[in-house]
């Protein structure tokens, strides 16, 4: 199976300062027949499920605002929130869905400074 | 609008089995695989399976081979999923989440709900 981690397990940012949250895979899961990483962030608030936020490693669903962004290749992967809201309180789990069993890293908690 | 809708809460007891439905609206319910992830109180998210519902196959996490059965039914656009063989540690939130087209490959766009399972004696 693919291992997802991410780091840092938690961390806090002051309103308006910027957030950034890493995944590394155990594998690569960039497919080289189309250049695409099978890579997506999803934030989950409090007693809701998860929102997927981004897809293919760097592209943005649809409402999304665009202080979320996503990069990285291969094994490396980074969310960034550019100026933190105080909506954006949440856990953030990547998630790899290269390979079957899909997986999913540990969670990130954002939380305000 | 695409719209996943869960069954409500269970309690069962240690052995029994849990049937969660999710019903699907707003989209062509055979042209999504579904999938089913659970997370247990305070922790993060695992993956249990997915089914194709267009003819009924489906691929199980290793972990719950023996245990889960997903089904579906397309006259009223619902998916099951049944554990049985309940133990504490299957106490968790389920979820239903729609996938693309293939048994991986694509991320899940839309989420049910959740049904909170509760296993206690």
């Amino acid at each position: 199976d693919f291992v997802m981690t991410q780091s840092p397990d938690s961390l806090a940012v002051s309103l308006g300062e910027r957030a950034t949250i890493n995944c590394k895979s155990s594998h690569s899961i960039l497919y080289s027949s189309n250049n695409m990483n099978y890579l997506a962030w999803y934030q989950q608030k409090p007693g809701q499920p998860p929102k997927l936020l981004i897809k293919w490693a760097s592209s943005r669903e649809s409402g999304v605002p665009d202080r979320f962004s996503g990069s990285g290749s291969g094994t490396d992967f980074t969310l960034t929130i550019s100026s933190l809201q105080a909506e954006d309180v949440a856990v953030y789990y990547c998630q790899q869905y290269y390979s079957s069993p899909v997986t999913f890293g540990p969670g990130t908690k954002v939380e305000i400074k | 609008q695409v719209q996943l809708v869960q069954s409500g809460a269970e309690v069962k007891k240690p052995g029994a089995s849990v049937k969660v439905s999710c019903k699907a609206s707003g989209y062509t319910f055979t042209g999504n695989f579904m999938h089913w992830v659970r997370q247990a109180p305070g922790q993060g998210l695992e993956w249990m399976g997915v089914l194709n519902p267009t003819g009924g196959s489906t691929s199980y996490a290793q972990r719950f081979q023996g245990r889960v059965t997903m089904t579906r039914d397309t006259s009223t656009s619902t998916v099951y999923m049944e554990l049985s063989s309940l133990r504490s540690e299957d106490t968790a939130v389920y979820y239903c989440a729609r996938g693309g087209v293939r048994y991986s490959g694509d991320p899940f766009d839309y989420w049910g709900q959740g049904t909170l399972v509760t296993v206690s004696s």
